[in-house]
């Protein structure tokens, strides 16, 4: 019983290609955050949906739009990939906006665009 | 911009003696912090956290301190153990904000040798 699942955990494509990360929670939380590593290893949020509605939009390019169907659900489209998107990110939730302490993480996709 | 800083990148102790992670910060409004712990292949999961109003928190082997004057906080682990061997995050929130978002530092990498 995943937590919250993440798909898929890998993911290598072209430069140019759009593809798409998928974030579903079963804890019925409110909350969902994408939130990126990249090489330097910094773990930065790009997004946070809070009841499918959008809260935080950090400086993210707009070739990548988060979407969410449901509260369970935060996915996350990128189109036009370039090659510094190549990072590992992972989705997470929680049980409320500002409920600081009760983040879940899901395991991480880790994308390589070449 | 890093607010949250890590300055060792790894960190190697005997089974049985103290690890000791520091985490320094520079944004005056961070008010909540929080540890977390990172395997290969798998999400951060929540460790510890301590409020700005404290300066020391315990559970179990894990206790986190914070000096607020000197905007630094340590994770000591005490005994260490081969399973403590992971990545640990140091993050830190303003809790008053108007979102709720955890700023990571880069993580420490603990190997801790049988």
């Amino acid at each position: 019983d995943t937590a919250v699942s993440q798909t898929p955990k890998y993911l290598v494509t072209q430069m140019g290609n759009d593809k798409s990360i998928k974030c579903e929670q079963n804890l019925g939380h409110d909350t969902m955050y994408w939130y990126k590593q990249d090489s330097k290893k910094f773990l930065k949020i790009m997004f946070s949906y809070n009841n499918k509605e959008l809260i935080i939009n950090e400086t993210v390019p707009n070739r990548f739009s988060p979407k969410s169907p449901d509260k369970a659900h935060l996915n996350l489209h990128i189109n036009s990939l370039e090659l510094g998107d190549s990072a590992v990110y992972f989705c997470a939730s929680s049980h409320r906006q500002g409920d600081v302490y009760g983040y879940t993480f899901g395991s991480g996709t880790r994308l390589t665009v070449v | 911009d890093q607010q949250v800083k890590q300055n060792s990148p790894s960190l190697s102790v005997q089974e049985g003696r103290i690890s000791i992670l520091n985490c320094d910060y520079t944004n005056s409004m961070f008010d909540y912090f929080l540890w977390y712990k990172k395997y290969p292949a798998e999400g951060p999961t929540f460790l510890i956290s301590i409020s700005s109003i404290k300066d020391k928190n315990e559970d179990g082997r894990f206790t986190v301190f914070l000096n607020k004057s000197a905007k630094h906080l340590s994770l000591h682990i005490v005994p260490s153990q081969p399973g403590d061997s992971a990545v640990y995050f140091c993050a830190a929130v303003n809790s008053g904000g108007s979102n709720y978002k955890l700023t990571f530092g880069k993580g420490t990498l603990l190997t801790v040798n049988p």
